[in-house]
């Protein structure tokens, strides 16, 4: 089976400016995650999407992040405006299942705000 | 509470050696138990999880032994080889909610 799409693999923005990543999982996983991952650090949930609605978004810093999940499908993760300290590896990820099923993670986009 | 430790935050072993890396948990609802193995530039890839009503589990050169007691566990990589060399997370869930995972271990395995 493919794996979860993501792009672009890598982003430089300068502060204050928007940004947006784009994932595609796994045909069939209902469950969809956004992690973001500092350097160093374990991933840390964003968001979590089951089909299009959203399930868990207390992490999501919503007076800059943003994400949608279109038709159950693939979704987007905006940023706006960028902060330094934003600067990670987005992680998306999907399971076919709520609880006990693998993630399947893609490979990340690296962004770096200057 | 729903912090997983892990340690440590580096480990080097000659190939050939066994690598441990040890998570421990405080809570105590938590009952999935995974690790992924994530190597640069690609993201986290499940190695191999393991359930709090077994004490051990082992695929290959990789085994979960766990200590619901103590709230530990730990992965054990038998005749680390080079190809090993990546970082480490331990992971836990709580039915219904999320992972949560541990800050993650980097091996290093030489030649």
């Amino acid at each position: 089976e493919a794996g979860v799409a993501q792009s672009p693999r890598y982003k430089i923005i300068e502060k204050r400016q928007s940004v947006a990543f784009w994932c595609n999982p796994i045909s069939g996983h209902a469950t969809l995650y956004w992690y973001q991952q500092i350097l160093g650090q374990g991933p840390k949930l964003l968001i979590q999407f089951q089909n299009n609605g959203v399930v868990d978004d207390s992490q999501l810093p919503k007076d800059r992040f943003s994400a949608e999940r279109l038709k159950g499908v693939d979704s987007t993760l905006k940023i706006q405006p960028a902060k330094l300290e934003d600067s990670a590896v987005y992680l998306c990820a999907s399971s076919s299942q709520v609880s006990r099923s693998p993630l399947h993670f893609g490979n990340g986009t690296r962004l770096t705000v200057t | 509470q729903q912090q997983v430790k892990q340690s440590p935050q580096s480990l080097i072993v000659q190939k050939g050696g066994i690598s441990i890396i040890n998570c421990a948990y405080e809570n105590t609802a938590f009952d999935y138990f995974p690790w992924y193995q994530q190597f640069p530039g690609k993201g986290p890839a499940l190695l191999i999880a393991i359930r709090p009503d077994v004490s051990e589990k082992k695929e290959g050169r990789f085994t979960i032994s766990f200590n619901k007691s103590a709230k530990q566990f730990s992965l054990h990589i038998m005749d680390s080889q080079p190809g090993d060399s990546a970082t480490y997370f331990c992971a836990a869930l709580v039915y219904g909610q999320n992972f949560v995972f541990g800050p993650g271990t980097r091996l290093s395995v030489l030649p």
